[in-house]
């Protein structure tokens, strides 16, 4: 049990729509990482608030956006969905930025493009 | 440039060791490693930091070669219990993001 919970937890969507994750981070983790996990493969970076702006991003084009909530809750929202885009998308939430700390991910979203 | 992992697969008996190594092209401060179960969050297991330091947490252990950009994980005495994906996650400086390895799938048999 991490604490970190998202929902959904599955979801489908057809090429073309915008799709929206819901992260709840444990409470007092100002951090928020979202990833991107491709079947088999290790989870891929996306994007990293702190105290609500974004913080760093990983190399996803910018119809991948997100927000993060003064309540320790964050969103990732996908415009323009892709057949590629199929994957599980983690949360991970951390107490600190900018120091060497441990992510506590939540159990993922996994988005079916159709 | 993500890091590499090694073995991609390993199927082990109960009371097997097994050693599970990460490498990375580039300067490393710290590496981290995780293990997720089918279906579950990636679980936290440890984090060590440039000074080649190596860490236990029960019969799990690993060490960190800063000169070589290498980590190693090793798992001891392995039990049912340890299955699942090993990742390793490398920061190339202080609070920069992790990037993850591909894994490495662990299956271990009674």
């Amino acid at each position: 049990e991490t604490g970190v919970t998202q929902s959904p937890t599955h979801l489908i969507k057809t090429r073309g729509q915008q799709v929206t994750l819901r992260c709840s981070s444990q409470s007092g983790h100002n951090t928020v990482s979202w990833y991107q996990q491709a079947l088999g493969q290790g989870p891929q970076f996306i994007f990293q608030y702190y105290r609500e702006e974004e913080n760093g991003r990983g190399n996803f084009p910018p119809r991948f956006s997100g927000l993060q909530f003064p309540n320790y809750s964050s969103e990732l929202n996908v415009n323009a969905l892709e057949l590629d885009d199929s994957a599980l998308y983690l949360c991970a939430s951390s107490l600190v930025v900018g120091a060497s700390e441990k992510l506590f991910f939540g159990s993922g979203t996994q988005l079916s493009v159709l | 440039q993500q890091p590499v992992q090694s073995p991609q697969a390993v199927i082990l008996r109960e009371g097997e060791d097994a050693v599970i190594n990460c490498s990375s092209s580039k300067a490393l401060y710290s590496v981290h490693w995780y293990r997720q179960k089918h279906g579950e969050a990636p679980i936290f297991l440890m984090i060590l930091l440039k000074g080649g330091e190596q860490k236990g947490h029960d019969k799990i252990s690993a060490s960190f070669n800063e000169k070589k950009q290498q980590s190693s994980l090793y798992l001891t005495a392995s039990q049912l219990s340890y299955s699942g994906t090993y990742f390793c996650g490398t920061e190339d400086n202080a609070g920069n993001m992790l990037t993850f390895g591909g894994g490495t799938r662990l299956m271990v048999k009674p």
